[in-house]
């Protein structure tokens, strides 16, 4: 399967614990996106990567956020100290730089529940 | 006031009926529109892709951009069961961060 991928696809945890999402791109894709999508709401952007360098935050990414793509290539979403309200769908995309249109290609998303 | 604004509503049709599906926005910065489908519990996948006001025909879907009046929509003729998922629009600008709509859930009735 040479989609974007993303592991764990759920994950339940209690309130106040931490939690690491991964997201794999496509191979050739330099770009990496992160959106969150809570239920009966489009995604919302949280981040995004061009190769290592984290280029935008949205200022939904709270300081208990963090993302990383260390080698340009997956990435991962860590949530500190979990709260209740972090509960959603954690999608992931990748696209490449160049073209006009830079197509996004989402990953199946994480679930997240937070007790 | 939100940037992308769909009318949230389910939407029931028979099948083979026309789906009409539609989203206005605020942002005249936007440059690239998008209707993506999502199937429950998958991420979206791209359905329809414009750049510039008018009609992009492809096999049972058009999408219709007006700049002028901020209004984007989406037809699908001869709706099928298969067609019965989560559509969303979707707009950025010459960055790369996507604004989405909040979706529209279809369901074609056999």
């Amino acid at each position: 399967d040479t989609g974007v991928s993303q592991d764990p696809r759920h994950k339940i945890t209690k309130r106040g614990q931490n939690v690491t999402f991964r997201c794999d791109p496509i191979s050739e894709h330099n770009r990496l996106y992160w959106y969150r999508q809570t239920l009966g709401q489009g995604p919302e952007f949280l981040t995004y990567f061009q190769n290592e360098a984290q280029l935008e935050k949205s200022r939904l990414l709270s300081d208990r956020f963090s993302a990383e793509r260390p080698k340009g290539s997956f990435s991962t979403l860590e949530i500190q100290r979990t709260e209740q309200g972090d509960s959603a769908m954690y999608l992931c995309a990748s696209s490449l730089s160049s073209g006009p249109y830079n197509e996004q290609f989402f990953g199946p998303g994480t679930r997240l529940t937070v007790l | 006031q939100k940037e992308v604004e769909q009318d949230p509503g389910p939407l029931s049709v028979p099948e083979g009926a026309i789906v009409s599906l539609n989203c206005t926005y605020s942002n005249s910065a936007f440059q690239y529109f998008m209707w993506y489908r999502q199937y429950s519990r998958k991420g979206p996948e791209l359905l329809m892709y414009t750049y510039s006001s008018g009609n992009k025909e492809d096999g049972r879907f058009t999408a219709q951009v007006d700049k002028s009046s901020k209004y984007i929509s989406l037809f699908i003729r001869d709706s099928q069961p298969s067609d019965s998922a989560t559509y969303l629009c979707a707009m950025r600008d010459g960055n790369n961060r996507l604004a989405f709509g909040k979706g529209n859930q279809v369901v074609v009735i056999p």
